[in-house]
């Protein structure tokens, strides 16, 4: 089946420091990858997607990459700020059968001043 | 814009009571979803709908009963509630394969 594995926080991190966040998947063929941000007490938003390999989806600051050899869609920005401090969750979604995501754990990151 | 709505945002519940909670989208979208938030565990498809008239189990179904009343309204119903199934839950709703998910803002559920 589907599934999707991300590093598991808390990340803590100070103002303007670089953020990664790993994700790597399991899906028959070639999904749909998303990272989706919850911020507190809120529902999920997109942050960003890539539908085929090798695209890069970009939004506020933040990129991924869609690496079919290593089936990695790793979150990064570089200079983080308060703000930013949320949970992030990597998701796939198959090319077939309807548009099910299939989400990770989830990473919360919290950046201090 | 009012996107997915969810009501309600909170309740809490003895055992063994019922409640339905309300899932609404103003996208026109064809697919909703229901999924349970809890922690450490990511979001978890309960049920979704791929189109009006359809319905389909997901990762963890048992225990919830759900309604695609039309195109805009999904509905999720707890027939006898466990302590169990506190949760936050979410209703989400899609254009068609490959197009990104839009949330409600989530319903606490607290099951005493």
């Amino acid at each position: 089946g589907n599934s999707v594995t991300q590093m598991e926080g808390p990340v803590t991190l100070s103002e303007e420091a670089f953020l990664t966040i790993n994700c790597t998947y399991t899906a028959t063929g070639y999904p749909s990858l998303f990272w989706y941000v919850q911020y507190p007490g809120e529902g999920l938003q997109l942050l960003l997607k890539a539908t085929k390999a090798d695209d890069k989806g970009s939004n506020k600051g933040f990129e991924a990459t869609y690496r079919k050899e290593t089936t990695s869609f790793h979150l990064e920005k570089g200079s983080v700020q308060v703000s930013d401090s949320a949970v992030y969750f990597c998701a796939l979604s198959p090319k077939y059968a309807g548009n099910k995501l299939t989400f990770g754990g989830g990473t919360r990151v919290l950046v201090k001043p | 814009n009012a996107g997915v709505t969810q009501t309600p945002k909170f309740q809490v519940l003895k055992t063994g009571q019922s409640m339905t909670l309300q899932c609404a989208q103003d996208m026109n979208h064809n697919s909703m979803y229901w999924y349970r938030q809890d922690p450490g565990m990511g979001l978890r498809l309960i049920y979704y709908s791929a189109s009006e008239g359809t319905t389909d189990k997901g990762e963890v179904p048992n225990g919830y009963n759900v309604s695609r009343l039309n195109k805009r309204e999904f509905s999720l119903r707890l027939e006898s509630a466990a302590p169990s199934q506190t949760s936050v839950y979410f209703c989400a709703s899609s254009e068609k394969t490959n197009t990104e998910a839009f949330f409600g803002q989530g319903t606490r559920l607290t099951v005493v």
